[in-house]
């Protein structure tokens, strides 16, 4: 299948400073990225979608000036956590989709956990 | 808004065979799909159903009913390394867009 990969797999980072996370599609173009963000016990819950050369779209609740998404390639991702404070504290999964067939199938990066001190 | 409702935790023993349910109630629905996730680790692909249904996959096997909102998955012949939480999801558009996502239901499989 389909490899994602994701950078930092985990960052401790100091309250009020940015940490900026990478998603990159290994082997395939993805024309849609995610950002999931997973706390302990809850499942994923989407953040934003994020088109190619476009802005993303945010979910409902999500601040999208906290959480800076940038999608400057067909094969990158990134997401900028700005100003971050314990409550950011979190598991941030994203997941790349290209139209493979009707599946449509996403194909998710192995995570990076972020704890804010 | 979205509700996908599942157990929140199964066990069972070696083996065995069980049935994870999931029943949704979506503003759209373009697919269904079953997820795998270890404890710390990303989710992994098992299934996808958007046909009512069976499909099957080795030892797992899922089902769709779109008139009931209704899925489950089905795994035989348990294994330890079984034990993980199950993620159903629904796709509300098309291929492509975003899934919601279901809790979760851990299973643990004991000897």
């Amino acid at each position: 299948g389909a490899v994602v990969s994701q950078h930092p797999s985990w960052v401790i980072c100091k309250s009020g400073t940015s940490v900026k996370i990478e998603c990159r599609s290994l082997d395939f173009q993805a024309t849609t990225m995610f950002w999931y963000r997973q706390f302990p016990k809850q499942s994923l819950m989407l953040m934003a979608t994020s088109n190619e050369g476009s802005k993303a779209t945010y979910e409902q609740g999500v601040e999208k000036d906290k959480f800076l998404i940038n999608h400057a390639s067909l094969t990158l991702s990134t997401l900028t956590v700005t100003s971050a404070h314990p409550e950011d504290s979190s598991f941030y999964i994203c997941s790349a989709s290209f139209l493979a067939g009707d599946s449509g199938e996403q194909f998710f990066g192995p995570g990076t956990r972020l704890t804010v001190l | 808004g979205q509700n996908i409702d599942q157990p929140t935790e199964m066990t069972a023993t070696e083996g065995a065979i069980v049935q994870i349910n999931c029943t949704y109630q979506t503003s759209g629905f373009n697919g269904l799909f079953w997820y795998q996730q270890h404890a710390g680790e990303a989710p992994t692909f098992l299934s996808y159903n958007v046909l009512d249904g069976l499909e099957e996959k080795g030892r797992f096997s899922s089902f769709l009913s779109r008139s009931k909102g209704y899925s489950y998955l089905l795994l035989k012949e348990l294994q330890m390394k079984d034990s993980a939480s199950y993620l159903c999801a629904v796709r509300l558009n098309q291929a492509g867009t975003a899934l919601i996502f279901g809790k979760g239901t851990t299973l643990s499989v004991s000897s």
